[in-house]
């Protein structure tokens, strides 16, 4: 198994570009999420998602919309790049399984927005 | 509202020496409390969780963490820290969601000779 992926590694972007952050996981977990890492404030929540269809807003979903097609995948979509976005962006995916859960994380995007 | 609160943002300890980390949480119910260490330049590693049961919970790399319900704590220990140890550490709470989880904002760790 791969575990979680996450492409590309490294993006430069300018003020008002769009991008998408690709997530892929290959453990068939039914729970996905985004998170951004900045200094001193550990991980936030962007966004989650409880299974194909349905996702909801974490704690900073401002700027950022997601979607999920299928159990695999779960794409992060920036719509206009603003410098406060400048950070790493970690994916994750947990199942859960006798009334216990744990999430696995990928390697992580760090984006820069000029 | 949910909360994780670790106290120490940066610690440094010698190499064989204890290590404790603090985390302090708030919520309503039970909640599922996880650690987790961040080498540099690396994703986040699942060192232990407590889900229910004994409050005194083992993980990897000799870590262990004892639940303290009265205290609201999940504090993190290891005996005797390799160099090796040097990292990021976070803790993190489960509530009621599957699937959604809150992190606090990390305890740095030195390791010095």
């Amino acid at each position: 198994n791969a575990g979680v992926t996450q492409t590309p590694k490294f993006q430069v972007l300018k003020t008002g570009q769009s991008m998408t952050l690709q997530c892929a996981q290959d453990m068939n977990h039914e729970y996905m999420s985004w998170y951004r890492q900045d200094p001193g404030m550990g991980l936030r929540l962007i966004h989650y998602s409880v299974g194909a269809g349905i996702t909801d807003q974490g704690e900073v979903p401002n700027g950022y919309n997601v979607s999920r097609s299928t159990t695999e995948d779960f794409p992060l979509r920036l719509l206009s790049a603003a410098p406060s976005q400048t950070s790493v962006y970690f994916c994750a995916s947990s199942y859960s399984a006798g009334g216990q859960d744990e999430q696995f994380f990928g390697p992580g995007t760090r984006l820069t927005v000029l | 509202a949910q909360s994780v609160t670790q106290p120490d943002i940066h610690i440094t300890v010698s190499e064989g020496a204890s290590l404790e980390l603090r985390c302090n949480y708030s919520y309503g119910a039970t909640p599922y409390l996880f650690w987790y260490v961040q080498s540099p330049g690396q994703g986040l590693q699942l060192l232990l969780k407590y889900f229910s049961g004994d409050t005194l919970v083992q993980g990897i790399k000799g870590f262990e963490a004892e639940f303290k319900r009265s205290q609201s704590s999940f504090n993190l220990r290891k005996p005797s820290v390799h160099w090796s140890d040097a990292a990021e550490y976070f803790c993190a709470l489960r509530g009621d969601s599957w699937g959604k989880f809150q992190f606090g904002a990390g305890t740095q760790v030195v390791v010095t000779p």
